[in-house]
């Protein structure tokens, strides 16, 4: 049973554009969240974090908000570049947890 | 270097045979985590050391996958019997806290292919 879920294999954005990437987890322990971003033949790079005392978490073009009602996190990317195009990963930990529980990825396409 | 160094970054294994994978961690950080990347899937959690102390080896799918990391600094993966479900990318990661409020620095991963 997936405890993280990202529903959207893919995403298609004109450069410019807002891009939308959304995360869904079941755990009600989890309470810190991450977004990696993964070029193909490179490693998983650490993005943004949000705490689950926050409901937002801003850093430059990247904003992850965050809705623990809903379990439910999404990642904005305003405006979208071409040098976003990437798989991004959201991960999930429980407090004091070193364990990382991972999605299965969203490819983003940022078309120029 | 000044990241984490993985290697080989690709290896092709009979089945049957036992590999190795090597992490050279950045200098310095005190934890050290193993993921398991198996194709169109999230990387999965495999094996956690503190310096020298492996905490914890719960995501080690069986007894012929072992790791250890005997100066608290490079680290090894080691695969015996490999089978054909072995294949996926092997990720390392290091880390300068020894919990999850920071982020983790992944080496590029070591690509496994079980023939």
């Amino acid at each position: 049973d997936q405890q993280v879920k990202q529903n959207s294999p893919s995403l298609s954005v004109q450069e410019g554009r807002i891009s939308i990437l959304n995360c869904d987890y079941t755990n009600s322990m989890f309470d810190y969240f991450l977004w990696y971003k993964k070029y193909p033949a490179e490693g998983p790079t650490f993005l943004i974090s949000i705490s689950s005392i926050k409901d937002k978490n801003e850093d430059g073009r990247f904003t992850v908000f965050l809705n623990k009602s809903a379990k439910h996190l999404s990642l904005h990317i305003v405006p979208s570049q071409p040098g976003d195009s990437a798989v991004y990963f959201c991960a999930s930990a429980g407090a004091g947890s070193y364990q990382l529980t991972f999605g299965k990825g969203t490819k983003l396409s940022v078309i120029p | 270097g000044a990241g984490v160094s993985q290697s080989p970054r690709y290896k092709v294994a009979k089945r049957g045979q036992d590999v190795a994978l090597r992490c050279d961690p950045i200098s310095g950080h005190v934890s050290l985590f193993w993921y398991q990347q198996a194709l169109g899937q999230g990387p999965e959690f495999l094996t956690y050391f503190q310096n020298e102390a492996q905490l914890d080896k719960s995501g080690l799918p069986s007894d012929r996958f072992f790791a250890e990391r005997p100066e608290g600094s490079v680290s090894t993966l080691k695969i015996q019997r490999t089978q054909q479900e072995d294949s996926a990318v092997y990720l390392c990661a290091s880390s300068n806290l020894g919990h999850n409020t920071g982020e983790l620095f992944f080496g590029e991963g070591s690509r496994l292919t079980v023939l």
